[in-house]
């Protein structure tokens, strides 16, 4: 079983969709991280967080410690952001990764 | 935050030959790690790089096959060795900064072995 887990694996959506990521973990965290990563293959971190819920343009982080759950979230979905999006947790050693889940918005 | 950028971006290698990939961060930073990401999983870290010491591999990783130098505070390379069809992935460079949790990554190399 892995430590993270991510659903949906796959989602296609239509330019200006509400699209919600979700992650579950199975062990305990000091952060949590969502990661975009684009087809050439590179990361960029979207959002790190510990508690609560985060807030950068479209894009809304929240986590739920107690349930071992965060969700990404994307307002008003645009073609650019699709990519693979990853959830990945810190536990204080080392980095757990979940395998992404592959966004398409539609125009 | 950090940038960091690899080269190269991408490469088609041959069985047998070896590829060494370059990390160059616009800052000094203490750790750099070096992760793996196999077609449809999941990144994996292959070593963390210590600046003036052995590079620390994980289970499943061994310096003979994945060479690592980290002459400086801001550069590392990851050589990866007799190459096979296998080591096809996307090889990444990332650094902690501000916190041990904080992680950024490079661009990525993609590697083809055919």
């Amino acid at each position: 079983k892995n430590e993270v887990e991510q659903s949906p694996q796959n989602l296609t959506a239509q330019e200006g969709e509400f699209i919600t990521i979700n992650c579950s973990y199975s062990v305990g965290i000091s952060a949590l991280h969502w990661l975009q990563q684009h087809p050439g293959g590179g990361i960029v971190s979207l959002f790190m967080l510990s508690s609560g819920k985060k807030k950068h343009g479209r894009l809304i982080a929240t986590i739920n410690i107690q349930e071992k759950h965060s969700s990404l979230h994307i307002t008003a979905s645009h073609p650019r952001d699709s990519a693979v999006y990853i959830c990945a947790v810190f536990t204080g050693n080392q980095f757990y990764f979940g395998t992404g889940t592959s966004l398409t918005v539609i125009p | 935050s950090a940038v960091i950028s690899q080269k190269p971006s991408r490469d088609i290698c041959q069985r047998g030959t070896s590829l060494t990939i370059q990390c160059q961060v616009d800052s000094q930073v203490t750790m750099m790690f070096w992760y793996r990401q196999q077609p449809g999983q999941s990144l994996t870290l292959i070593a963390t790089a210590n600046q003036g010491s052995e590079a620390t591999y994980e289970s499943g990783f061994v310096i003979d096959k994945f060479p690592i130098s980290r002459p400086n505070l801001t550069f590392s390379t990851l050589t990866v060795s007799n190459l096979s069809p296998e080591d096809s992935s996307i090889y990444l460079c990332s650094v902690s900064q501000g916190g041990p949790y904080e992680q950024y990554f490079g661009p990525g190399t993609r590697l083809t072995v055919t």
